[in-house]
C-alpha cells in the first residue's frame, strides 16, 4: 500500500493526558500536512511541511499543539494536556508540491 | 475568509445533474474539489489553477472564475456512487488550503 497511513486510528484519553499522532506520507511527497475535522464541517488546517521545515501554522493552532517532521519523511503531532474540545478526526495529508494531496484515514479523538 | 459553499445540500435522482457553487472573498491560486464519503477520507476530485489549467477526473468538470473568486463543480449523469459529501478547498497566499463547510449530495435510485 503506497497511500497516506496514520496511526493509531482511534485514540481514547483522558482531559489532561498528552498523546501523540503519526502520519507517513506517500514517499515521494515533499509536503506533509496536518488538518482538523469534526463532524459536518471540513477540514481545518493545521500546520504543514515541505521537506523537514515546518512552514506554516494556523494561527488559531494553541500553543499546546506540536508537530515535527525530523527527516522530512514520516510526521507527529503532539497535543499537550488534552481538553474536551480536542475531541476531533486528525487529518494528515501528503502532496507533491502544489499538487493535489492525498489524504490518510484519519486518527479519530476522543477527550473524555 | 472560509469559502462559501452552495447549496448545503442536494438530493438528486441518479441520471440527474447537479452543480455545486464555491465562492472565496479573497484572491485565489487555486481551487481544490474533494469528495467525502461518511466515515472516510476526502478523496481528490479535480484542481483548478489560475490561468486556466486544470487537473482531476475524467468524468468531473469545473470552472474556475479568478476575477469573481468563484468555482464550480458540474456533475453529470449523476451515479449512486457520487452520493457524500463535496468540499471546495481554495489556495491563496501561503500554499495552505482553506475548505468551506461542504455540500451534502445523495443521489436516490
Amino acid at each position: 500500500d503506497t497511500g497516506v497511513s496514520q496511526d493509531p486510528r482511534h485514540k481514547i484519553t483522558k482531559r489532561g493526558q498528552n498523546v501523540t499522532f503519526r502520519c507517513d506520507p506517500i514517499s515521494e511527497h515533499n509536503r506533509l500536512y496536518w488538518y482538523r475535522q469534526t463532524l459536518g464541517q471540513g477540514p481545518e488546517f493545521l500546520t504543514y511541511f515541505q521537506n523537514e521545515a515546518q512552514l506554516e501554522k494556523s494561527r488559531l493552532l494553541s500553543d499546546r499543539f506540536s508537530a515535527e517532521r525530523p527527516k522530512g519523511s514520516f510526521s507527529t503531532l503532539e497535543i499537550q494536556r488534552t481538553e474536551q474540545g480536542d475531541s476531533a478526526m486528525y487529518l494528515c495529508a501528503s502532496s507533491w508540491g502544489s499538487d493535489e494531496q492525498f489524504f490518510g484515514p484519519g486518527t479519530r479523538l476522543t477527550v473524555l | 475568509q472560509q469559502p462559501v459553499q452552495s447549496p448545503q445540500a442536494v438530493i438528486l435522482r441518479e441520471g440527474e445533474d447537479a452543480v455545486i457553487n464555491c465562492s472565496s472573498s479573497k484572491a485565489l491560486y487555486s481551487v481544490h474539489w474533494y469528495r467525502q464519503k461518511h466515515g472516510e477520507a476526502p478523496i481528490f476530485l479535480m484542481i483548478l489553477l489560475k490561468g486556466g489549467e486544470q487537473k482531476g477526473h475524467d468524468k468531473i468538470s469545473a470552472s474556475f472564475n479568478e476575477k469573481k473568486q468563484q468555482s464550480s463543480l458540474y456533475l453529470t449523469a449523476s451515479q449512486l456512487s457520487y452520493s457524500g459529501t463535496y468540499f471546495c478547498g481554495t489556495e491563496g497566499a501561503g500554499n495552505m488550503l482553506t475548505f468551506g463547510g461542504g455540500t451534502r449530495l445523495m443521489v436516490k435510485p
